[in-house]
């Protein structure tokens, strides 16, 4: 069971909008910490998407967003395109765990 | 442009120790108010934080592995290392590398770049 809960899957058509959540609790994402979001394309590295819950690294599309809400981040992804099919998964740190950084078990998304 | 790479054994048989380095390439390990990190991930599972080490040498572990845990860094060859002792089958993992950024504040950080990843088996 993942600190951070995320559902296994989602998907979406060319053009479509999609979100994941990350679903936390009140010594995470609750508490009001960061969260921030990794794509992980087939053999690849991890790449930061989103930090600070809802910034871009620059060279990020503006189709990737990111919001919060209580104990739950959202990672939103409009105009779905083929290269988007990835595994996403969230990130933040844990008061209840020495403050260590905890992850999400990562969404699958699959661009139909 | 950092680039991390990762190296080591992938394979370690069970109660011994799985060594690691971590290159850096393209910045200087020691030149920016980032640390360096160790991250894992199991199999179907979510990836799990080991450490994080500064370029003074000043560590910190994930609170569940840190008996086992040791973490190096030499900044004349711009590398950082992780040693795990006494491994288990539960110790099998793909194993990242990581620069981790924002601050001290650990409430306000996040790991970029990562490295490509190495898997370690352990096996007898």
């Amino acid at each position: 069971q993942s600190v951070l809960a995320q559902p296994p899957s989602v998907s979406g058509a060319p053009g479509q909008r999609v979100t994941i959540s990350c679903m936390g609790t009140s010594s995470n994402i609750g508490a009001g910490y960061d969260v921030n979001w990794y794509q992980r394309l087939p053999g690849a590295a991890p790449k930061l998407l989103i930090f600070g819950d809802t910034n871009r690294p620059s060279g990020v599309p503006d189709r990737f967003s990111g919001s919060k809400s209580g104990t739950t981040a959202f990672l939103a992804i409009t105009g779905l395109q083929p290269e988007d099919e990835a595994e996403y998964f969230c990130q933040s740190c844990d008061s209840a765990l020495s403050d260590s950084w905890v992850f999400g078990g990562g969404t699958k998304l699959t661009v139909l | 442009q950092v680039h991390l790479q990762e190296s080591g054994p992938g394979l370690v048989e069970p109660s011994q120790t799985l060594s690691l380095t971590c290159a850096v390439s393209g910045g200087s390990i020691g030149s920016s108010n980032a640390y360096w990190s160790w991250i894992r991930q199991p199999a179907g599972k979510e990836p799990e934080w080991i450490g994080r080490i500064y370029p003074s040498g000043s560590a910190t572990y994930n609170p569940s592995l840190k008996n086992r845990v040791t973490m190096s860094v030499d900044t004349s060859k711009n590398q950082f290392s992780l040693r795990l002792t006494s491994v288990t089958a539960a110790d099998t993992a793909v194993y990242y590398c990581a620069r981790g950024q924002g601050g001290g504040n650990p409430r306000k950080n996040w790991f970029d770049p990562w490295g490509q990843g190495t898997l370690v088996t352990v096996s007898s």
